[in-house]
């Protein structure tokens, strides 16, 4: 399953299939990217960050992909599991700021 | 949690009331950060601070104070100036070093976060 930016608020999946969250961020500036994992009723969590020098980077079962010709930041989730259902926010550092923005998340679902 | 609390999970308050939300962490963390949430929308920072005594406003910050007198401690009082506090509301530290573009690559800690309904 795909997404498409964070104008798609909610992905639905098939447990064990790989799951793919898209963002777009709008400065070029932006030099730092994280994504968080937030399950209901909790803080945020940490998943994996990639700085704007890399294009991948992998995590366990997770890879972010950055593309800063396009702008564009995904998530991918291999082997989807129910633990993986939450609310998934990318966040940008820009530069110039100092300070880091989240964008408002997609609700990932799994279907058994 | 990863080392942050933050206290009640659920608080109500009456229009016109001040209200203090809680929020320590044991990390040795220099900076922290209050955020507000609101239903299917992301994270909105309303103050930060990178050092005790020491604190900025964020995109929000109106209606909101914070202090920052000791290391572990960051709370969040929401004024009756808020005209919408309805909110969940997230701590988050990290840690600090350099510049001011530096400390944002440091990874944020958050807590479980307080749900603030105003009655």
């Amino acid at each position: 399953g795909e997404s498409v930016g964070l104008h798609l608020p909610t992905l639905s999946v098939q447990e064990g299939d790989n799951s793919i969250i898209n963002c777009a961020y709008s400065n070029s500036a932006s030099d730092y990217f994280i994504w968080y994992k937030q399950e209901s009723g909790k803080g945020p969590q940490f998943i994996i960050d990639i700085r704007s020098n890399m294009d991948k980077r992998q995590g366990q079962r997770v890879t972010v992909l950055l593309n800063k010709t396009v702008k564009h930041l995904s998530l991918q989730i291999a082997a989807t599991q129910p633990g993986d259902s939450a609310v998934y926010f990318c966040a940008e550092n820009y530069s110039s700021a100092s300070k880091i923005i989240f964008g408002s998340g997609t609700r990932l679902s799994i279907r058994p | 949690d990863g080392g942050i609390t933050q206290s009640p999970k659920y608080l109500f308050r009456k229009e016109g009331q001040n209200v203090t939300l809680s929020c320590e962490q044991n990390l040795n963390h220099d900076a922290m950060y209050w955020y507000r949430q609101d239903p299917g929308q992301g994270l909105r920072l309303i103050y930060y601070s990178q050092i005790v005594n020491d604190f900025q406003k964020g995109d929000i910050a109106e209606g909101y104070s914070v202090s920052r007198e000791k290391k572990e401690s960051f709370p969040l009082t929401v004024t009756s100036a808020q005209k919408n506090p309805t909110a969940f509301y997230l701590c988050a530290s990290s840690t600090a070093s350099g510049t001011s573009a530096i400390w944002a690559y440091n990874e944020q800690f958050f807590g479980p976060g307080t749900r603030l309904t105003v009655l």
